[in-house]
């Protein structure tokens, strides 16, 4: 079946404007997940989503991030007055429960100018 | 001390041989564990997972769990050059939804 999908795949951004990078799970996953991969550095949790609702945000750098689900499905990742810093593989994954294996996605690799 | 440690190689190990992947954990919550394989520009795919200690096999690959000594290893045998890529362990915590991965173990496997 269709895995999970990210949009865009790549996306160049001016510092200070904002982004959204969308996520669209496997069919009937409950849980859904952001990682971010910077260059060197390894997977960094962000947030989580069980259903719409996000018990763990505890990942996000600071309050320019936010996410959310709607319908229990596609979930967007917003970065306000992107920074240079926020350059980096913003990857989504989701399972079909939050004690189940975690499905990747391809990725949106974020480049701010 | 990071929470999952694992040597960032190189490792290079000849095609048809035994690969040996290491990783340590700080977390003694840590309660299931799992191996991830990226290839570059790509995102991680799922290998392996493990939640018990012991060995799990699949295929040509086996996971190795010992939570007394807070250790997982993942072996690929006869090795393949298109197992050449990083290699990533991950481990959850009871009670905490998200993983948290070690650096990665880059792998080359020589023809």
């Amino acid at each position: 079946g269709a895995g999970v999908s990210q949009s865009p795949s790549n996306k160049v951004t001016e510092k200070g404007k904002d982004v959204e990078l969308r996520c669209d799970p496997i069919s009937g996953h409950t849980a859904l997940y952001w990682y971010r991969q910077s260059l060197g550095q390894g997977l960094e949790f962000l947030i989580y989503f069980q259903g719409n609702s996000a018990p763990d945000k505890s990942g996000l750098p600071s309050d320019r991030f936010s996410a959310e689900r709607t319908g229990g499905s596609v979930s967007t990742l917003t970065i306000q007055r992107t920074q240079q810093e926020d350059s980096a593989v913003y990857l989504c994954a989701s399972s079909r429960g939050t004690v189940y294996e975690q499905y990747f996605g391809p990725g949106t690799r974020l480049t701010v100018t | 001390q990071k929470e999952v440690e694992q040597n960032s190689g190189p490792l290079s190990v000849p095609e048809g041989a035994i690969a040996s992947l290491n990783c340590t954990y700080s977390d003694r919550g840590s309660q299931s564990f799992f191996w991830y394989r990226q290839y570059s520009g790509k995102s991680p795919e799922l290998i392996m997972s493990i939640y018990s200690n012991g060995d799990k096999e699949d295929g040509r690959f086996t996971a190795q769990l010992n939570k007394a000594s807070q250790y997982v290893s993942l072996l690929i045998r006869d090795s393949q050059p298109s197992d050449s890529a990083t290699y990533l362990c991950a481990a959850r915590a009871l009670g905490n939804e998200k993983l948290t991965f070690g650096t990665g173990t880059r792998l080359t496997i020589i023809p």
